[in-house]
């Protein structure tokens, strides 16, 4: 079954709102989550880096100001996207790392359109 | 810089043909290289990870192998739910946790 959940699966926003989306570890603790962005056709980007207990770390070229990361305890990560805008649409993707290798489970995705 | 080339970008496969995804990467210091399943609509579903080169696993119609430079992801008699992309990544040794994906290869498997 699923390890990392997301929620909402979709949300429609209208421009200059601000949408918070969810990632859960399902049965297991994790100190460190990924967030990625993914557009239509192409591969997943990895936006940033979300520490339990510290601030995130983002990829070069992602407004921390903007996309707004709070790892708020072991089994939970938010992002925030403020302000949304049209080009913010997108497919939003958080994972998990589990196990002793520490291998990434990714979890279903939220898919955003911003209007 | 750390780079993940993954090839053919699209593949049409008749049901029970044989064939393989290539895997090229580039990183200083691996420390595992992945590969994804993904669906239309949803996340990655994980297949496998290779550690060092020589290393192979396999699961159902699917084999992964590893080189010190490149990963082939073999598909033995493929069916049409296999249809799907597959997405290749590694990890770096002084970057554990963060994943560089390659772009892909769109399988489609008719019947």
């Amino acid at each position: 079954g699923a390890v990392v959940s997301q929620h909402p699966s979709r949300v429609i926003c209208k421009s200059g709102t601000s949408v918070k989306i969810e990632c859960r570890s399902l049965d297991f603790q994790a100190t460190t989550m990924f967030w990625y962005r993914q557009f239509p056709k192409q591969s997943l980007m990895l936006m940033a880096t979300s520490n339990e207990g510290s601030k995130a770390t983002y990829e070069q070229g992602v407004e921390k100001d903007k996309f707004l990361i709070n790892h708020a305890s072991l089994t939970l990560s938010t992002l925030t996207v403020t302000s949304a805008h049209p080009e913010d649409s997108s497919f939003y993707i958080c994972s998990a790392p589990r196990g002793v290798d520490l291998e990434q489970y990714f979890g279903p995705g939220t898919r955003l359109t911003v209007t | 810089e750390d780079q993940v080339t993954q090839s053919p970008e699209a593949l049409r496969l008749q049901e029970g043909e044989s064939s393989s995804l290539n895997c090229s990467y580039t990183v200083s210091g691996l420390r595992g290289l992945f590969w994804y399943r993904q669906d239309p609509g949803k996340g990655p579903e994980f297949l496998f990870t290779l550690y060092s080169a020589g290393e192979e696993k396999e699961k159902e119609r699917l084999k992964a192998t590893l080189t010190k430079k490149e990963s082939f992801l073999h598909i033995t008699a493929p069916k049409p739910e296999d249809s799907a992309t597959y997405l290749c990544a590694v990890q770096a040794t002084r970057n554990t946790g963060k994943l560089i994906f390659g772009q892909g290869t769109t399988l489609q498997v008719k019947p």
